[in-house]
């Protein structure tokens, strides 16, 4: 079962930003933070993960709570090819199992 | 450097047949993943191997379905007597050895599998 839940859809004007919240309440200290997105039928694209700190790369940025149970996706200027479900993984700790939820279809609006 | 190679893109099995997809790690991988797609359903993990070992299989079905990675060449997902119920979307994934924990996945563009 997926350790991870999402809101399953979400609208966001193109220009602006989107931000995609994910919740992971039973986290463990050691279990990193992925998020993934899957264009149409495509094969799922990494976009960034983290521990503890909040990580940003040319991507998007990863903001994570202090206590770790929640954290949020941010793509600064969401245009119209961000259109996808994305993914927010944790990985089992102790296994190689890297488990996707439902995740949340982005739809930008033009 | 390539990516993750599956192949082939789309198979059209008839029930009763067998289903075998193929998978090539990004260059300097040594450890595979497969993961099936329903229509307008999620990633469900099937299973994890390193060359010549299955780590993992928790997610694969008991009857059918076996996967190998052989020391040389692709990883290999074979489905014998394919189902209706076998159609779905079969993905690739491969990372590097793990670590500290933080590996990425790196995916394919998988195998659209349809029985008729």
């Amino acid at each position: 079962d997926a350790k991870t839940t999402q809101p399953p859809s979400m609208d966001c004007a193109e220009g602006r930003a989107a931000n995609l919240p994910c919740n992971h309440s039973t986290i463990s200290g050691n279990e990193y933070v992925y998020w993934y997105r899957q264009i149409h039928s495509q094969g799922p694209q990494y976009i960034i993960h983290g521990l503890k700190n909040n990580e940003t790369n040319e991507m998007a940025s990863l903001i994570i709570t202090e206590d770790r149970k929640s954290s949020t996706l941010i793509l600064p200027h969401a245009t119209l090819r961000d259109t996808a479900v994305y993914y927010c993984i944790v990985r089992v700790d102790g296994t190689y199992k890297y488990i996707f939820g439902t995740g949340t279809r982005l739809k930008v609006l033009a | 450097n390539a990516g993750v190679m599956q192949n082939p893109r789309h198979l059209v099995r008839r029930r009763g047949q067998e289903a075998r997809l193929r998978c090539s790690p990004m260059k300097g991988h040594s450890h595979v993943y497969w993961y099936r797609q329903l229509p307008e359903e999620g990633l469900k993990f099937m299973v994890y191997l390193q060359k010549e070992n299955i780590i993992d299989e928790s997610g694969m079905p008991k009857e059918r379905f076996s996967a190998e990675f052989p020391k040389e060449g692709p990883s290999i997902l074979r489905i014998q007597q394919v189902v209706r119920g076998d159609s779905a979307a079969y993905f690739c994934a491969s990372s590097p050895a793990t670590g500290g924990g933080g590996e990425k996945l790196f995916f394919g563009s998988g195998t659209q599998l349809s029985v008729l």
